[in-house]
């Protein structure tokens, strides 16, 4: 069974880099699938922030692509998340999810982590 | 930002049926599959059809969807007090090259 757990300081200040984690059981990070990140601010709907591949291919959402990265770290089977330069805008509960390819809905999910924007 | 547009919120008692549509473009429903996930409060989203009509494994038959031209349809049959939740379509969007969601379905359950 695949497992995905978010993982990550719950306040970040204004204008520093919000850094998550997502660690995947079940099933090896490089043997295929997307693994992406969606946020939901409290009592909005889901946003897509991005995916990346085991090859290194990655789609971001265009309104965050400048700040954001994604990456995959095979070693520890995770997937992190880099969102620079946030505001009270960024505040959300980010989730992690695997998606088949880039036309493929979201089959796994984590429960997410709470990301607060506050100094 | 471009999103999928549906309704707010649709109601429905006990054992009747409701649909709840998701409007998009050419670049995203147009031409590409349709997914929907229900999300219950304080969870994370469920996939609940994908490739339009299909559902996964556990998704009672309830549970249909459908797609034609730039919009889609999620329907729920035999409405059930634990069918409360909030629904949201997804698809991917060519021009964006990125991933979009529904503004998200409240449903009620009379």
């Amino acid at each position: 069974q695949v497992h995905l757990q978010e993982s990550g300081p719950g306040l970040v200040k204004p204008s520093e880099t919000l850094s998550l984690t997502c660690a995947v059981s079940g099933y090896s990070i490089t043997s295929g699938y997307y693994w992406g990140w969606i946020r939901q601010a409290p009592g909005k709907g889901l946003i897509y922030i991005g995916s990346m591949y085991r090859s290194g291919g990655a789609y971001y959402n265009p309104s965050l692509r400048s700040r954001v990265t994604i990456a995959l770290d095979p070693t520890s089977n995770q997937v992190s998340l880099k969102l620079n330069y946030v505001t009270a805008a960024d505040a959300a509960v980010y989730y992690c999810a695997r998606h088949y390819g880039t036309r493929e809905p979201f089959d796994y999910w984590g429960p997410g982590s709470l990301v607060t924007v506050s100094s | 930002q471009s999103v999928l547009t549906q309704p707010p919120s649709v109601s429905a008692a006990p054992g009747q049926s409701v649909t709840i549509s998701c409007s998009g473009t050419i670049s995203n429903i147009g031409n590409n599959y349709v997914s929907w996930y229900r999300q219950f409060p304080g969870a994370a989203p469920q996939l609940l059809i994908y490739d339009d009509n299909k559902r996964p494994s556990g998704i009672p038959d309830r549970f249909s969807g459908s797609r034609a031209g730039t919009s889609a349809t999620l329907g729920i049959a035999g409405i059930q007090t634990g069918d409360e939740a909030d629904y949201y379509c997804g698809a991917w969007d060519n021009g964006l090259s990125a991933g979009l969601f529904g503004t998200g379905t409240k449903l009620t359950v009379l």
